[in-house]
C-alpha cells in the first residue's frame, strides 16, 4: 500500500545549528503538506507544495518538493528553542476525497 | 484562520463504558471531517472520514461498531468510543478542511486524551 516515510525519527541539535528532515513517498503525490506538532499539542499546518521542484521559504524554514514529486524536505536554519516539536509531512491518500497519509514524523529537540 | 475545537480535552472512563468526543468547526462549514488516533511518539493514524449527511467511511482495521461517528451538521462531528477498554486509551484528534480557503490543508482540533481504567 501507499507509504510515506520520514527520516530521521529524532534529531537533537544545539541551538543555532541547522536541521533537516526528509520525506519520501512510495507514490507520486499531487501535493505535499507539512505540519508541526508541539509537545502536548496538535498538528498545525505549515505549508503545502504543489509544483515539481518547488521551493518555499517561511523565515528560517525552507521547504522543497522533489522533481519527481515523490520526496520533500524541510530545512530549518539556525534552530531556536521555539522550533522544538515533531514535524510531519503528509500526502494525499490516493484520490480519496482529501484524506492524508502522514509520515512517521521527525522529533526535533533543541538544546539551548 | 480556520479553527477547530474538540471536547473534552481529557477524559478518564472505566472499562466497559462509552465516551463521546465532539469536534466542531468554529468559523467555517465542514462537509468532511477526519478522525485520527495517535499513540505516544507515533504518527497520526487515520481512523475514519466523517461525512455530513451520510455514513462515515472507516479505514481498514477500524471497527465501525466500536467507533461510532455521527456528522450531525456542517459544523459538528462526534466520535463515540463504545465499550471502551484500556487498549483504546489514546490521543484522538479530529480535523477538517475549510473549502473556502487554502488548497486542501487540514485544520486540527486540540485533541482528546482518553484514558480507560
Amino acid at each position: 500500500g501507499q507509504q510515506v516515510m520520514q527520516i530521521p525519527q529524532y534529531q537533537h541539535v544545539q541551538e543555532g545549528e541547522d536541521f533537516t528532515t526528509y520525506c519520501n513517498s512510495s507514490t507520486t503525490l499531487s501535493n505535499i503538506q507539512w505540519y508541526k506538532q508541539r509537545p502536548g499539542g496538535h498538528p498545525v499546518f505549515l505549508i503545502q507544495l504543489v509544483k515539481s521542484g518547488e521551493v518555499k521559504k517561511q523565515k528560517r524554514l525552507t521547504f522543497q518538493f522533489g522533481e519527481a514529486k515523490k520526496n520533500s524536505s524541510l530545512h530549518i536554519t539556525a534552530t531556536q528553542t521555539t522550533d522544538v516539536g515533531t514535524y510531519f509531512c503528509a500526502g494525499p491518500m490516493g484520490n480519496q476525497g482529501g484524506k492524508l497519509i502522514f509520515g512517521q514524523g521527525t522529533e526535533l529537540s533543541v538544546k539551548p | 484562520g480556520a479553527v477547530v475545537s474538540q471536547h473534552p480535552s481529557r477524559v478518564i472512563c472505566k472499562s466497559g463504558t462509552s465516551v463521546k468526543i465532539e469536534c466542531r468547526s468554529l468559523d467555517f462549514q465542514a462537509t468532511t471531517m477526519f478522525w485520527y488516533r495517535q499513540f505516544p511518539k507515533q504518527s497520526l493514524m487515520l481512523m475514519a472520514t466523517s461525512n455530513e449527511g451520510s455514513k462515515a467511511t472507516y479505514e481498514q482495521g477500524v471497527e465501525k461498531d466500536k467507533f461510532l461517528i455521527n456528522h450531525a451538521s456542517l459544523t459538528l462531528s462526534t466520535l463515540t468510543v463504545t465499550s471502551a477498554h484500556p487498549e483504546d486509551s489514546s490521543f484522538y484528534i479530529c480535523s477538517a478542511r475549510d473549502p473556502g480557503q487554502g488548497m486542501g490543508e487540514q485544520y486540527f482540533g486540540p485533541g482528546t486524551r482518553l484514558t480507560v481504567t
